[in-house]
């Protein structure tokens, strides 16, 4: 158990619906992550969120949403959802410095979307 | 051109074999290395961090760096079975942004199977 929590664990939806993906950091970790792994194009980054703000965005679509809450747990919001959104969505959260110790991300175990 | 270049493979060896796993980049800027490990439907951990250039060894695995080359190895010694996975390099500029955090950039990942 990496510490970080990501629920569910496998999602089945329809086009057109709108679903929210749901992580809780490690204990102490300030920054939160999220991800889309698809088979051919990787790990893909979306948006970053740190103590409740939003710090960076990658290449997240409109219809993605997310947000981080004051007891540090973060959304992922997709809506309109198309069948190509069927991937992997990953959190991941990292220790604040100066542990460099600790650098890098720890990961959730993924959310399997799948829309149909 | 990808900022992180990476063979996706497959790569299959036999067990006891030395594996060495690679990363080209192309911005000079990048300073944190990182090497991942992804089983099958799980979330990416991490394997072995270096800053700068130079070798890091833990038990059976090495990380090397060569800023000069923008190039980064990882070698598996003696692999067995459960090494099989999915290998992820990740680097990033700085420690810490001053944003409250620092950006991981991803190749697409190596995987590698150990026949026993």
């Amino acid at each position: 158990d990496s510490g970080v929590t990501q629920t569910p664990k496998h999602l089945i939806t329809a086009t057109g619906q709108r679903v929210t993906l749901r992580c809780s950091p490690r204990s102490g970790d300030l920054s939160v992550y999220w991800y889309q792994q698809s088979l051919d194009q990787g790990l893909q980054f979306l948006i970053q969120y740190y103590n409740g703000e939003e710090r960076a965005k990658g290449n997240i679509l409109e219809r993605f949403s997310a947000q981080q809450f004051p007891d540090l747990h973060s959304e992922l919001n997709l809506s309109s959802l198309e069948l190509g959104d069927s991937a992997l969505y990953f959190c991941a959260s990292s220790v604040p410095p100066p542990d460099s110790s600790l650098y890098g991300y720890t990961f959730g175990s993924g959310t399997r979307l799948t829309v149909v | 051109q990808k900022e992180v270049e990476q063979d996706p493979g497959p790569l299959s060896v036999p067990e006891g074999a030395i594996v060495s796993l690679n990363c080209t980049y192309s911005n000079s800027a990048f300073q944190y290395f990182m090497w991942y490990r992804q089983y099958s439907r799980k979330g990416p951990e991490l394997l072995m961090y270096t800053y700068s250039s130079g070798n890091k060894e833990d038990g059976r695995f090495t990380a090397q760096v060569d800023k000069s080359s923008k190039y980064i190895s990882l070698f598996i010694r003696d692999s067995q079975p459960s090494d099989s996975a999915t290998y992820l390099c990740a680097m990033s500029e700085r420690y810490w942004s001053g944003a409250g955090s620092y950006q991981l950039t991803f190749g697409k990942g190596t995987k590698l199977s150990v026949i026993p």
